[in-house]
């Protein structure tokens, strides 16, 4: 029982380059999110989804796309990167909302440069 | 709108002295309460939650935080530290009524056990 995967832990990219960042659940819940953490601002929904074929956006979505085709997977692309989004990402998934709790993945560190 | 707010960015305590991280939110309608608990180099797990019912809830290691309505404080505490309490902290708000999954995130803290 694998939880939430995440790939890759670690990137760095170069300013205006883009890639994808991978999350995968096999818990069969219905909401995933992205969440982007930074020191001193705790973490900041980025944007989620409430089931396969519905996205929204969180707090901090510029910059960011996501999809889900799929109940399992919920990636995260970064469009045309940027040193403001150095940061360590963690995708969360849980059954439904409001008082169930998040699984969360291990997180995945990007470094813009 | 709600907001968290942990007042405390980092919390130094010597091995098995009492601490209490402190943590206020704001909101105009009715929230789920979380404490999530971030050892080094790895993601978010839950450490204890308030739904409803008693104000008192308890984790399995011994924390324990209590839901203050009228002060809208759930802070967090336990009497006797451990070395392996070394984390950080984050309080998180869900809304009663939301269906959506989202947390709201204090900006977290760091609590620095020290022998």
């Amino acid at each position: 029982n694998a939880g939430v995967t995440q790939t890759p832990k670690f990137q760095v990219l170069k300013t205006g380059q883009s890639m994808t960042l991978q999350c995968a659940q096999d818990m069969n819940h219905e909401y995933m999110s992205w969440y982007r953490q930074d020191p001193g601002m705790g973490l900041r929904l980025i944007h989620y989804s409430v089931g396969a074929g519905i996205t929204d956006q969180g707090e901090v979505p510029n910059g960011y796309n996501v999809s889900r085709s799929t109940t399992e997977d919920f990636p995260l692309r970064l469009l045309s990167a940027a040193p403001s989004q150095t940061s360590v990402y963690f995708c969360a998934s849980t059954l439904s909302g409001g008082a169930n709790v998040l699984t969360f993945g291990a997180g995945s560190r990007l470094t813009v440069l | 709108a709600q907001s968290v707010t942990q007042l405390d960015s980092q919390v130094p305590v010597f091995e098995e002295a009492p601490v209490e991280l402190r943590c206020n939110y704001s909101s105009s309608v009715s929230v789920y309460l979380f404490w999530y608990v971030q050892y080094p180099n790895q993601g978010l797990q839950l450490l204890l939650k308030y739904l409803s019912g008693s104000t008192l809830v308890e984790s399995i290691n011994g924390f324990e935080a209590e839901f203050n309505k009228s002060q809208t404080s759930f802070h967090l505490r336990k009497p006797s530290v451990h070395i392996s309490d070394t984390a950080e902290y984050f309080c998180a708000v869900s809304v009663l009524s939301s269906n959506t999954g989202k947390l709201i995130f204090g900006q977290g803290t760091t609590l620095q056990v020290k022998p």
